[in-house]
């Protein structure tokens, strides 16, 4: 059964403090991984797909990273606007997402 | 990438009532889908909407409680019936661009059972 975990469950950060979150995951097939941006009271908004191990995507203060078994979402100099849950799912032979419970960033000014 | 309109965004219900969720994609598409979101876990995926036959279940959902419907290829409707506050949960829609790719969701629909 293909599975998804994240850590931490909750990160909180100072501004301009840079930290990674993680993706670990377990799935027969790796069709893609992908990673999420929710805000409370709204659905989650896609942020990069990843197909295989070595790639990397970046978007503005983000990084998304992917090995065999685990992908990384850094974040350099983050903001309070960067304040979100961070979601995690992967695609295997199933051809349906599995996703994380999630990690609930909070970025203090 | 797709935009999904879902309404209602919230709303509080009575148990033993049924509550009805659109979804309308700003484009057509061959599936969508319908996860549940309870506080603290993960999105679960509830069923694959098909246009022209019945949804796809996934375990532990039946579609006597959760009865969907899928007119045409830009619209679909989840509803929740004969609800209980277990049921309280954030409801959402989405497509894939093509099959098991980046999927795009709706905002969401908050259901609270009283």
């Amino acid at each position: 059964e293909d599975q998804v975990t994240q850590s931490p469950e909750a990160l909180r950060l100072q501004e301009g403090e840079s930290s990674s979150l993680n993706c670990s995951y377990t799935v027969s097939g790796l069709r893609g991984l992908f990673w999420y941006r929710q805000d409370p009271g709204k659905g989650p908004e896609f942020l990069f797909t990843l197909y295989s191990a070595g790639e990397e995507k970046e978007k503005e203060r983000l990084k998304a990273t992917l090995t065999k078994k685990e992908s990384f979402l850094h974040i350099t100099a983050p903001k309070p606007e960067d304040s979100a849950t961070y979601l995690c799912a992967t695609s295997g032979g199933s051809e349906k997402l599995v996703f994380g419970k999630g990690t609930k960033l909070t970025v203090n000014p | 990438s797709a935009v999904i309109s879902q309404k209602p965004s919230r709303d509080i219900c009575q148990r033993g009532t049924s509550l009805t969720i659109q979804c309308q994609v700003d484009s057509q598409v061959t599936m969508m889908f319908w996860y549940r979101q309870q506080p603290g876990q993960s999105l679960t995926l509830i069923a694959t909407a098909n246009q022209g036959s019945e949804a796809t279940y996934e375990s532990g959902f039946v579609i006597d409680k959760f009865p969907i419907s899928r007119p045409n290829l830009t619209f679909s409707t989840l509803t929740v019936s004969n609800m209980s506050p277990e049921d309280s949960s954030i409801y959402l829609c989405s497509v894939e661009r093509t099959i098991a790719t980046e999927a795009f969701f709706g905002q969401g629909t908050r259901l609270t059972v009283v």
